[in-house]
């Protein structure tokens, strides 16, 4: 079936490491995201690509990174520049006007 | 895009509609309204949207009222698995790629009990 696989599920950092998060999907989608939730919040913005190799801040870009060689794949780089990483990360992917499909997150924690 | 207000919570019996509500009144004419929702601990999943006119999926049914101030989400026939929190979303569709910034507020958490 068609989808968006993010993994790990649950993920562990030490202070001062870099952590990647993995995103693919296969639903053939231009655009993908990459949001983080806080406990009792919505959803904030951190990057978006619309096309590959091609990438925009969002709302709360410090800290993190991304890349888009592939369509497919969008992982995103947690830095040790991020001072409060402990948070549940989601990827999305739309085509053209269809709303957003979303994975099922990652859940990242210091150690 | 527009700003959304919706309760914090609600209840409803299982079997019944819940009717979920959301304010949006400055809601721009090019704006549309999405409903998400959130299942404790998974990515959310999108219901339905419209712009003027009332839609029903297999899911629910959106009513936008006539000025586009408000809408409400109905779920026709709740069950225990609908219980989660529902996203109200305004945003404009840009075309190809300007999916970007579905802001997601607080949402209502709806809890459907036995």
């Amino acid at each position: 079936d068609g989808g968006i696989t993010q993994s790990p599920k649950y993920l562990f950092r030490k202070e001062g490491q870099n952590v990647t998060l993995s995103c693919e999907q296969n639903l053939n989608h231009d655009a993908m995201y990459w949001y983080r939730q806080d406990p009792g919040q919505g959803l904030r913005l951190i990057y978006y690509s619309q096309i590959v190799n091609d990438f925009q801040k969002g709302d709360i870009a410090e800290g993190y990174s991304v890349s888009r060689e592939k369509k497919e794949s969008f992982p995103l780089t947690v830095t040790s520049a991020q001072k409060n990483p402990t948070a549940f990360y989601l990827c999305a992917s739309s085509a053209g006007v269809q709303p957003q499909h979303f994975g099922d997150g990652t859940r990242l924690s210091i150690l | 895009d527009a700003k959304t207000t919706q309760p914090p919570s609600m209840d409803c019996a299982e079997g019944r509609a819940a009717n979920l509500p959301c304010n949006h009144s400055t809601i721009s004419g090019n704006e549309y309204v999405y409903w998400y929702r959130q299942i404790h601990s998974q990515g959310p999943q999108y219901i339905i949207h419209g712009l003027k006119n009332n839609e029903t999926n297999e899911m629910a049914s959106l009513i936008i009222t006539e000025d586009r101030k408000s809408s409400t989400l109905i779920l026709p026939h709740a069950t225990l698995r609908d219980t989660a929190v529902y996203y109200c979303i305004v945003r404009v569709d840009r075309g190809r790629g300007s999916q970007g910034n579905l802001i997601f507020g607080k949402g209502t958490k709806l809890s459907v009990k036995p």
